[in-house]
Order: structure tokens, then C-alpha cells, then sequence
């Protein structure tokens, strides 16, 4: 079982769309990360939050917005996507924001954007 | 920059083969080296993971040295099975965002 929780396992949604992807660990893990996986590729960083700021925006378009309400949960708001943004959408946790220190991944949710 | 150049794949063994999945890295400093796989439907997890020179990781019987003379990290196994068919990613990250630099992917395949 993955210590990193994501919900929901799948979403589709239409271009007009507001939905939101949740993160939740409990290992006390202080640094936390969105990535976007294409199929047959990757992960690709997206954000990466440390003691819940924002640290790291990797270029990523206005229309996701990620959110980190307090140490356990992070959210990726999602606004007006476009079809090529269907993906899966991994959350990761480490216990610092350090090089030697593992990521731990959730099973990711499976975008469709229609 | 840095980056991380990986095997292609697909690779298709038989059970209780060898494996050897080469991956070499190019990075300024001093990284730390993981492998990471992916069943199917999952995210990833952590295979194993080397944070100095000459180190060796090591889990589930995989193994892979850090040799910093070859800039390389290669994943072995002494005898697969079908449960470890899966993707399989050689990461780095060498910077104090631990951001993880990932190869492409490398697709393992173990029949009976």
C-alpha cells in the first residue's frame, strides 16, 4: 500500500471545467511535489512546496494552481484545461527538500480532459 | 545541465534470466543516483538508491553500484521473475530543490 493517498484514481472533465486533485501523507514528510506523467514517458516536475511554500513552479501554465492548506495535504486546482492535459498526475512527498532524500509517489489520478 | 541517459527498451526476458538495465548520468557536483519502478496502473516506487561514490543499492535482489569514474548506475538482477515486469526509471538529483532528473523508462517484460 502507497503511503502518499491521492484522490480521485480518475476524472474527466470538459474544457470549462473546475475540478480539484487532493495529496494526503502522513509520514511527516516536509517537502511535496506535483508531476505530470505522458503516457510512456517520464514524470515531468510540476511544483514543488517545502514546509508548505511554494519552492519550485516549473513553467507551468495559470490554468493549475496548486494549493498546500498545511503540511499533509496538497491540492492541484484545475481551471479551463485543454485536451493535450490529459495525463497522469502524480503527487509526491520526501522528507526533506534535499538531494539524498527519496521520493515516496501516490498511484497518481488519471486525467481526461474533453 | 544534468541529465540522465537510460537503455531503450522494450526488454523481454525469460524467467530466472539475467538483467542488466545500463543507465549513465551527467551532472555538476556530487548526485544522488536512484532506481525507481512502475507496475502498471501505479505510481512509482522506490527500488534503490546510492548517495556517494562507490556505493551500492540494493533491494528485492536488484542491485546497482554508483561509479562515479564511469558516470554510471546500472541495474542488475541475478535471476528474474514475472512479478518484476514493470517500468523501470534511473533518476538523479543533484541540487538542494531535489529536483529528480528521470531517464527515459525502460519496459521489462518476464515470460515464464
Amino acid at each position: 500500500d502507497t503511503e502518499v493517498t491521492q484522490t480521485p484514481k480518475h476524472l474527466v472533465m470538459g474544457m470549462t471545467n473546475k475540478k480539484s486533485l487532493k495529496c494526503e501523507q502522513h509520514m511527516g514528510h516536509r517537502a511535496m511535489y506535483w508531476y505530470k506523467q505522458k503516457a510512456k514517458k517520464p514524470p515531468e516536475l510540476m511544483f514543488v512546496y517545502s514546509y508548505e511554500k511554494l519552492s519550485i513552479n516549473e513553467s507551468v501554465p495559470s490554468r493549475f494552481s496548486p494549493e498546500c492548506p498545511n503540511s499533509s495535504l496538497l491540492n492541484l486546482h484545475l481551471h479551463a484545461l485543454q485536451p493535450e492535459d490529459s495525463a497522469l498526475y502524480l503527487c509526491a512527498s520526501s522528507r526533506l527538500l534535499r538531494g539524498d532524500s527519496p521520493l515516496h509517489f501516490g498511484n497518481g489520478t488519471r486525467l481526461t480532459v474533453t | 545541465g544534468d541529465s540522465v541517459t537510460q537503455m531503450e527498451g522494450p526488454v523481454t526476458l525469460s524467467e530466472e534470466a539475467c538483467l542488466t538495465i545500463n543507465c549513465t548520468y551527467t551532472a555538476t557536483g556530487y548526485p544522488s543516483l536512484f532506481w525507481y519502478v512502475q507496475y502498471p496502473g501505479e505510481g512509482l516506487q522506490l527500488l534503490l538508491k546510492a548517495t556517494k561514490a562507490d556505493d551500492k543499492g540494493s533491494n528485492k535482489g536488484f542491485e546497482a553500484t554508483y561509479r562515479k569514474e564511469t558516470t554510471s548506475f546500472h541495474l542488475e538482477k541475478g535471476s528474474v521473475q514475472v512479478s518484476d515486469s514493470a517500468v523501470y526509471f534511473c533518476a538523479l538529483s543533484s541540487d538542494g530543490a531535489n529536483n529528480l532528473f528521470f531517464g527515459t523508462g525502460t519496459r521489462l517484460t518476464v515470460i515464464p
